[in-house]
């Protein structure tokens, strides 16, 4: 069974950096895709980019000037940096397996997500 | 970006009514359509993916069609547990991106 769980710092200063690190277990992280999706308080979902197992990245256009996702196999964790954070970016943070590409690159286990607010 | 517009927003319906929620892309997706289930506080719960292809475990009651711009998650008879909100996902082109969503309360 495929568990995922969010890790990091639960309050971030403005103009400051967000880093989350997802631990993986029940998978291998080299053997899939890994992404981050955030959901503002009351809001709905956004996909912010993935990670493949070769080390390949695509972003989100809208955060692709601040944000990296890392994988560190050794741990089997994959990572999320996000710089110069403003309130705008207080949600809950998922990360998730995939896109899938033998369930049409769908996003099929998730964390169970972490709330991150941005304030000073 | 692809948008994704979900209709209703909100609904309610009584236990074993059937309840039908509608998602429809800006453009061509295909079949590159799916749906998830979130309860409040819960993570997302992946239901369905390929517009109609039933993730395993699922109940039955649940299934997914369409293809091109639009798409319906319909539940067949309606379960107390099935409160929920109910987002549905392109994959078709990068962003990805979701419905506003779908809030289907119990009557």
């Amino acid at each position: 069974q495929v568990q995922l769980q969010e890790s990091g710092p639960g309050l971030v200063k403005p103009s400051e950096t967000l880093y989350l690190t997802c631990s993986v277990s029940g998978a291998s992280i080299s053997s899939y895709y890994w992404s981050w999706i955030r959901q503002p308080p009351g809001k709905g979902l956004e996909w912010i980019g993935y990670i493949s197992y070769s080390g390949r990245t695509d972003y989100s256009p809208s955060l692709n000037s601040r944000v990296t996702i890392s994988v560190d196999t050794s741990k089997n964790q994959f990572s999320l940096r996000l710089i110069s954070v403003t309130a705008a970016d207080t949600a809950v943070y998922y990360c998730a397996r995939g896109p899938m590409a033998t369930l049409s690159s769908s996003l099929d286990c998730w964390g169970q997500g972490t709330l991150v607010s941005v304030s000073s | 970006d692809i948008q994704m517009t979900q209709s209703p927003s909100s609904l309610s319906a009584s236990v074993g009514d059937r309840v039908t929620i509608t998602c429809r892309a800006s453009q061509n997706i295909n079949t590159y359509l799916h749906w998830y289930q979130q309860k409040p506080g819960k993570a997302p719960k992946f239901l369905i993916y390929a517009a109609s292809s039933l993730q395993k475990g699922v109940p039955s009651r649940f299934s997914g069609s369409g293809s091109g711009t639009d798409f319906t998650l319909t539940i067949s008879s309606l379960q107390p547990e099935d409160s929920a909100t109910y987002y549905c996902q392109q994959s078709y082109m990068i962003p990805y991106t979701f419905g506003q969503g779908t809030k289907l309360e119990l009557k």
